[in-house]
């Protein structure tokens, strides 16, 4: 399997655009996680998905973020309208029934806001 | 709940210098332990795991022993090199994976 794959690399955008970022975890995978890591507040969990169901998106910081799975080999998390202070760099990760197990991630996608 | 303590950072060692970065964990049942690198510019890739008391990972020349008397993961190696310049997490099993804050070390020729 190639892994954790996620889409673009890097973006850079206005603030008030609309982002996209796109993710495809490891095929047989049932969780599904997204983060953001930035130097001020370090890894963050922003929601995740089992079988395709957000399960906790308490992480999501503001209406402006959304995040979808619409099936069981892609999902997306956007924003509506950026902000600079959403550059940051997401990251996807899946894993295979979540508990004892390890998750894998993705190179991640870095966001930066103008 | 869960929660892992990591040492702070930044780590800066020579060459061939000893490493131990040290991690507690606070958890209730029997959970798998991990660490994790984060090379620059790179996503967190597994470095290496346990799960279960007195289990010991390793991988890279980087080993970490589970202990359950001490709550305790502490990753060490041998001999560092200007490679392993990277951040370094300590994990805990869950749903999700309870991360603790990470430590830069940087080795320097």
């Amino acid at each position: 399997d190639a892994g954790v794959i996620q889409s673009p690399r890097h973006e850079v955008t206005e603030m008030g655009q609309e982002v996209t970022l796109r993710c495809k975890p490891i095929s047989g995978h049932d969780y599904l996680f997204w983060y953001r890591q930035t130097m001020m507040r370090g890894l963050e969990l922003l929601i995740y998905f089992n079988n395709n169901v957000p399960i906790d998106d308490s992480g999501m910081p503001e209406d402006r973020f959304s995040a979808k799975m619409p099936n069981a080999s892609f999902s997306t998390l956007k924003i509506q309208p950026s902000e600079p202070r959403d550059s940051a760099v997401y990251f996807c990760a899946s894993s295979f029934t979540a508990g004892t197990t390890e998750a894998f991630f993705g190179q991640g996608t870095r966001l930066t806001v103008v | 709940g869960n929660s892992v303590t990591q040492m702070e950072g930044p780590v800066t060692l020579s060459e061939e210098a000893f490493l131990t970065i040290n991690c507690t964990y606070t958890a209730t049942g029997y959970p798998s332990l991990f660490w994790y690198v984060q090379y620059p510019g790179e996503g967190l890739q597994l470095l290496l795991k346990a799960t279960k008391a007195d289990d010991k990972g390793s991988n890279k020349g980087f080993e970490a022993t589970y202990r359950k008397e001490t709550t305790s993961f502490h990753l060490e190696k041998g001999s560092v090199q200007v490679s392993d310049s990277a951040v370094y997490f300590c994990a805990l099993s869950g749903t999700p994976l309870v991360f603790g804050k990470g430590t830069r070390l940087s080795v320097i020729a």
